[in-house]
């Protein structure tokens, strides 16, 4: 079946704007996580889904950042007036069950945010 | 805070040779440990999970899991070019949490 998507898969915004990023996990995962990844670095945690329930959200930067999963399916992460630092990819992951130890998480393409 | 150390390299391998590649956590909770690989511009692929101590073999990949030192390994037999990557090392405390990554260890295959 089909992995996780994400759109757009590049933006670029110029400092102060808002900018939305989509997440389409894989259909029937309960399990949704955003990270951000700089460049050189690993990925790091940003927040956690389960089904609508955002149960984790202790990784978001600061409170311009802002996720939602209404329905338990598409994700969208918000970042609200975009500063230099926000430039990075986003990434988004899934995974089948809800607070399984180990639950292999899958991975999209990311979006890669520049902020001039 | 939960840190996951990793030498950033590049670690430069001969094409055939085994590449071992190497990764320590803080946290003695820690249930659950993942190699990833990713190539540039690409997103995370998994390649490898381990949850308890002692070794995992899939194919040329190994995992190796020493609780007691907090040490997880990955060795790549065979090494072929296309192994050329970075590999992240990821953990997680017990239920669905977020991966705690490493910075990551580029490796580099050398034809």
């Amino acid at each position: 079946g089909a992995g996780v998507s994400q759109s757009p898969r590049y933006k670029v915004a110029k400092r102060g704007q808002d900018v939305a990023l989509r997440c389409d996990p894989i259909s029937g995962h309960v399990s949704l996580f955003w990270y951000q990844q700089a460049l050189g670095q690993g990925p790091e945690f940003l927040t956690y889904f389960q089904n609508e329930a955002q149960l984790d959200k202790s990784g978001l930067p600061s409170d311009r950042f802002f996720a939602e999963r209404p329905e338990g399916s598409v994700s969208t992460l918000k970042i609200q007036r975009t500063q230099q630092e926000d430039s990075a990819v986003y990434l988004c992951a899934s995974s089948l069950q809800g607070r399984t130890r180990g639950d292999t998480q899958y991975f999209g393409p990311g979006t890669r945010l520049t902020v001039l | 805070q939960k840190e996951v150390e990793q030498n950033s390299g590049p670690l430069s391998v001969p094409e055939g040779a085994i590449a071992s590649l190497n990764c320590t956590y803080s946290d003695r909770v820690s249930q659950s440990f993942f190699w990833y690989r990713q190539y540039s511009g690409k997103s995370p692929e998994l390649i490898m999970s381990i949850y308890s101590n002692g070794d995992k073999e899939d194919g040329r990949f190994t995992a190796q899991l020493n609780k007691a030192s907090q040490y997880v390994s990955l060795l790549i037999r065979d090494s072929q070019p296309s192994d050329s990557a970075t590999y992240l090392c990821a953990v997680s405390g017990g239920g669905a949490d977020g991966l705690t990554f490493g910075k990551g260890t580029h490796l580099i295959i050398q034809p």
